[in-house]
């Protein structure tokens, strides 16, 4: 059974700096997702990621996928406080169900 | 375009009350899905549809709660004698047709329930 694991589970950090959020997995994911989740909100899809070494970019956002490791890394560069949200990780398992398992979340917020 | 719709948004009822809510789709999504997500906590899957079949129920609590699904439209999660516990954001989403591994699934804007 795929289970997912994030950590931190929160985060606390100025802008400007650099960090990073892991994302590990236990069995064969097909795929691996990075959500955004504002409070009182609903999730907003970031990235998709599709095969081992697949990394994708989108502003201060780069998100990572290590197969091999079963780990996923969301990177945030020169963070700015309209980052501030809690971010998730999600795989799919491939026995027959197209359910998303989700990881706990990060609850990161930037301080101005 | 028009993305995921849900109603009610805000939904408080007595313990042992049924409720029913409501999901949209994205139009020419033939996939969709019901999550919960429980205050503070990552989403727990509950049902998917594929067409109006559901081929995987594995995520529903307990007997209290069924959904059905209209075609490839709208569908109703329904939660009979609600129970504190069924306090949670209900998510839906959907996805186009399902490939090997899944497409990316697109989020409604949830119903808060709260059972008192």
């Amino acid at each position: 059974e795929l289970k997912v694991e994030q950590n931190p589970l929160f985060l606390s950090m100025q802008e400007g700096k650099n960090y990073t959020i892991y994302c590990n997995y236990s069995t064969t994911s097909d795929r691996l997702y990075w959500y955004r989740q504002d409070p009182g909100k609903s999730l907003e899809s970031l990235f998709v990621l599709l095969s081992n070494g697949a990394v994708k970019q989108e502003g201060r956002l780069m998100a990572s996928l290590d197969t091999k490791a079963r780990l996923s890394t969301l990177h945030i560069t020169a963070a700015v406080h309209d980052l501030s949200a809690t971010y998730f990780c999600a795989g799919i398992s491939i026995q027959g169900a197209q359910k998303l398992v989700f990881g706990q979340g990060t609850r990161l917020t930037i301080n101005p | 375009g028009a993305g995921v719709s849900q109603s009610p948004s805000n939904k408080v009822t007595e313990k042992g009350k049924d409720v029913e809510l409501r999901c949209d789709p994205i139009s020419g999504h033939t996939a969709l899905y019901w999550y919960r997500q429980r205050l503070g906590q990552g989403l727990e899957f509950l049902i998917y549809f594929q067409g109006n079949s559901a081929p995987d129920k594995s995520g529903l609590p307990s007997d209290r709660f069924s959904a059905e699904r209209t075609g490839e439209s709208v569908s109703t999660l329904t939660i009979q004698r609600t129970q504190q516990e069924d306090s949670a954001v209900y998510l839906c989403a959907s996805s186009l047709v399902i490939l090997r591994g899944g497409e990316t699934q697109y989020f409604g804007p949830g119903t808060r329930l709260l059972v008192l």
